[in-house]
C-alpha cells in the first residue's frame, strides 16, 4: 500500500533553515511527484509547491520562491522540503502529498504531518 | 491566483441529515479541476472528490461533488458520525494552487 513517512519534530530559531523529509513506499517511484502543503496552528491548508519525481520539474508558491527548495532523491525514495530564512510565521505542520507525474494533481496519499516550529 | 471562498464557515446537522457545502472561485475553474479535501483534528487531510465529481479511491458513495466554472458543491447525503469534520476545496486548474477557507460540519 501506499505510504508516505515524514520525518520528526523540528524546532528552530527564527533565521535558520529546517529540511524536511518524505520517503515513499508501495508505488513506483518516479512515476508520481510531491506536493508540500502546510497549516499554520488552528488555520487552513497552504500549498507550498510541487516537484515532479519524474523529470525535476519545480513549481513553487510565489509567495516562497525564493526561500524554498524541493528535491527528490529516487535512490533513497525520498523527497525533501528546504525552508529557509524562518520566522515564526513559518511555524506549521508541513505535509507532503503524491501529486501528478506532470502536474501537481490528485493530493491522493499524504504523510503524516512534520510539526516545525520557529521560536527564539 | 485564484481565491476559493467556502461557505457555510460552520454547518450543524445531526447524523443523517444531508450536508451541502459551497465552493465559490474567484475565476473559471479550468477543466474542472477542482478537489475537495476532509480532515479531522490531528490527522492529515484525506481526499475526497477530484475533477469536480470523482471519487476517490475507496470513498464511499454518499460524498458527491458537481458544479462546474465558478461554483462547485460537495454533498454528503446521510451524515454518519465520522463525517463531522473540516472540508476543505482546492483548484489544480493553474499553476498556482490554492485552498479554500474550509467548512467545518459539528454535530448538532
Amino acid at each position: 500500500q501506499v505510504q508516505l513517512v515524514q520525518s520528526g519534530t523540528e524546532v528552530k530559531k527564527p533565521g535558520a533553515s529546517v529540511k524536511v523529509s518524505c520517503k515513499a513506499s508501495g508505488y513506483t517511484f518516479s512515476s508520481y511527484g510531491f506536493n508540500w502543503v502546510r497549516q499554520a496552528p488552528g488555520q487552513g491548508l497552504e500549498w507550498m509547491g510541487w516537484i515532479s519525481a519524474y523529470n525535476g520539474n519545480r513549481n513553487y508558491a510565489q509567495n516562497l520562491q525564493g526561500r524554498v527548495t524541493m528535491t527528490t532523491d529516487t535512490s533513497a525514495r525520498t523527497a525533501y522540503m528546504e525552508l529557509r530564512s524562518l520566522t515564526s510565521d513559518d511555524t506549521a505542520v508541513y505535509y507532503c502529498a503524491r501529486g501528478g507525474r506532470l502536474a501537481p494533481v490528485n493530493l491522493d496519499y499524504w504523510g503524516q504531518g512534520t510539526l516545525v516550529t520557529v521560536s527564539s | 491566483e485564484i481565491v476559493l471562498t467556502q461557505s457555510p464557515g460552520t454547518l450543524s446537522l445531526s447524523p443523517g441529515n444531508t450536508a451541502t457545502l459551497s465552493c465559490r472561485a474567484s475565476q473559471s475553474v479550468s477543466s474542472g479541476y477542482l478537489a475537495w479535501f476532509q480532515q479531522k483534528p490531528g490527522q492529515a487531510p484525506r481526499l475526497l472528490i477530484y475533477s469536480t465529481s470523482s471519487r476517490a479511491t475507496g470513498i464511499p458513495d454518499r460524498f458527491s461533488g458537481s458544479g462546474s466554472g465558478t461554483d462547485f458543491t460537495l454533498t454528503v447525503s446521510g451524515l454518519e458520525p465520522e463525517d463531522f469534520a473540516v472540508y476543505y476545496c482546492q483548484q489544480y486548474g493553474t499553476s498556482q494552487l490554492t485552498f479554500g477557507g474550509g467548512t467545518k460540519v459539528e454535530i448538532k
